[in-house]
């Protein structure tokens, strides 16, 4: 059974960074792509990042509102994949939710793990 | 402002059948597939419909996708009140170089 867990959330003041971790199992974790996508309060979801596999480079794509501040990196010994977020914003508080994407590349977005909530406030 | 549209509400009675659609443009739903994701009350989403129209192991047959040109739609049929969730659409968008979301439908079953 494919699980993923996010942790790490929690509040931070504003300007703070934060690390998120999402521990995967019952898949071969390295063959995936990984996404976190996230939700505002009452808002929908939000495209914030993915990783490829080593397979397709390991390179990262970002969304812009989070591109140079949030970098997403892999342990593909581990099964973990993480969320560094810097320079955070009150705009940046959310559920954020890891993502288990397909072989070549972040859709279909077909494992959601259950979200950490990280809220950015002074 | 969300890169695809959705209706932001629907509602139907018990029984009966209701279409969300999703619309776009030739940079994502009109050159790359479509997925749909259903989010109950609290709950994480959940893969609904991949590849336009292709229906995940486990989910019901109740659900359907279908794609025309640069729009989509989910159809659920026999609607039951365990239905009442938000739906989202998603696509690769080429020009974003990444996935966008559609803002999101809450189906209300009268």
């Amino acid at each position: 059974e494919v699980q993923l867990v996010e942790s790490g959330g929690g509040l931070v003041q504003p300007g703070r960074s934060l690390r998120l971790s999402c521990t995967a199992s019952g898949f071969t974790f390295g063959d995936y792509a990984m996404s976190w996508v996230r939700q505002a309060p009452g808002k929908g979801l939000e495209w914030v990042g993915f990783i490829r596999s080593k397979a397709y480079g390991g390179t990262t794509e970002y969304a812009a509102s989070v591109k140079g501040r949030f970098t997403i990196s892999r342990d593909d010994s581990k099964s973990i994949a993480y969320l560094q977020m810097n320079s955070l914003k009150t705009e940046d508080t959310a559920v954020y939710y890891c993502i288990r994407g397909a072989v070549a590349g972040p859709l279909p977005f077909d494992y959601w793990g259950q979200g950490t909530l990280v809220t950015v406030s002074s | 402002q969300s890169v695809l549209t959705q209706p932001p509400s629907v509602s139907e009675a018990p029984r009966q059948r209701v279409t969300i659609s999703c619309s776009g443009s030739s940079s994502n739903i009109g050159n790359n597939a479509v997925n749909w994701y259903q989010q109950l009350p609290g709950k994480a989403p959940k893969l609904l419909i991949y590849y336009d129209d292709l229906l995940p192991s486990g989910v019901s047959d109740r659900f359907s996708g279908s794609k025309s040109g640069t729009s989509a739609s989910l159809a659920i049929s026999g609607l039951q009140s365990e239905d009442e969730a938000d739906y989202y659409c998603a696509a690769w968008d080429d020009r974003l170089n990444g996935p966008v979301f559609g803002g999101g439908t809450k189906l209300t079953v009268l």
